[in-house]
């Protein structure tokens, strides 16, 4: 399985302001996506990472507020701009595995929260 | 929308039982099916997939699917307190994933 890292493991941002999250992976992927689980929440998807090209949104999520890059196979970051409270939650990079298995493994979250 | 929905929770079981998580899902279309279990401040932890109709097991885990009724179930034998956590069911559809809510479990010793 792959080895994903995170950073920064936590952040306490003041509203309006922006974080990006980094996610790198210690193997090639063939996919990356970025979740977002709220307190006491599933998981949610926010967004498949597209090498070299613009992320797919899901419904709900726009790129404006999410602004997602993945410039290589094993590295993608997360911005999440423009802060509320709202946006006070865990994200989760994660990645699918070579085996054609189609298994994610996740890296270990970004708890943000938002003042 | 595709929906993935658990049984309710919080499930208890004395240690050495038998655990018993369910999932339904919505999408007819669903090629794969997944189950993660999640310790409290920690990231979803794979514990096992299915692809097929049937059962599969990997050590005291057994996971079952029936595509037919929509329904994926993983069954943990002779629980131990150490797999106390949430169990989240996820279905696969062209490598997205969608979960459900999640079912705590709790082992008592």
């Amino acid at each position: 399985s792959a080895v994903i890292s995170q950073k920064p493991s936590r952040d306490i941002c003041q509203r309006g302001t922006s974080l990006t999250i980094q996610c790198q992976v210690d193997s090639q992927v063939t996919m990356m996506f970025w979740y977002r689980q709220q307190p006491g929440q599933s998981l949610t998807l926010i967004a498949t990472a597209n090498q070299g090209s613009e992320a797919t949104y899901e419904s709900g999520f726009v790129i404006d507020k999410f602004p997602i890059s993945r410039p290589n196979l094993t590295f993608s970051t997360l911005t999440v701009s423009n802060m509320s409270p709202e946006d006070s939650s865990i994200y989760l990079c994660s990645g699918t595995g070579t085996s054609g298995n189609n298994e994610q493994f996740f890296g270990p979250g970004t708890r943000l929260t938002v003042l | 929308q595709k929906e993935v929905e658990q049984n309710s929770g919080p499930l208890s079981v004395p240690e050495g039982a038998i655990a018993s998580l369910n999932c339904t899902y919505s999408d007819r279309g669903s090629q794969s099916f997944f189950w993660y279990r999640q310790y409290s401040g920690k990231s979803p932890e794979l514990i096992m997939f299915i692809y097929s109709n049937g059962d599969k097991e990997d050590g005291r885990f057994t996971a079952q699917l029936n595509k037919a009724s929509q329904y994926v179930s993983l069954l943990i034998r002779d629980s131990q307190p150490s797999d106390s956590a949430t169990y989240l069911c996820a279905v696969g559809s062209y490598g997205k994933l969608t979960f459900g809510q999640g079912t705590i479990l709790t082992v008592h010793p």
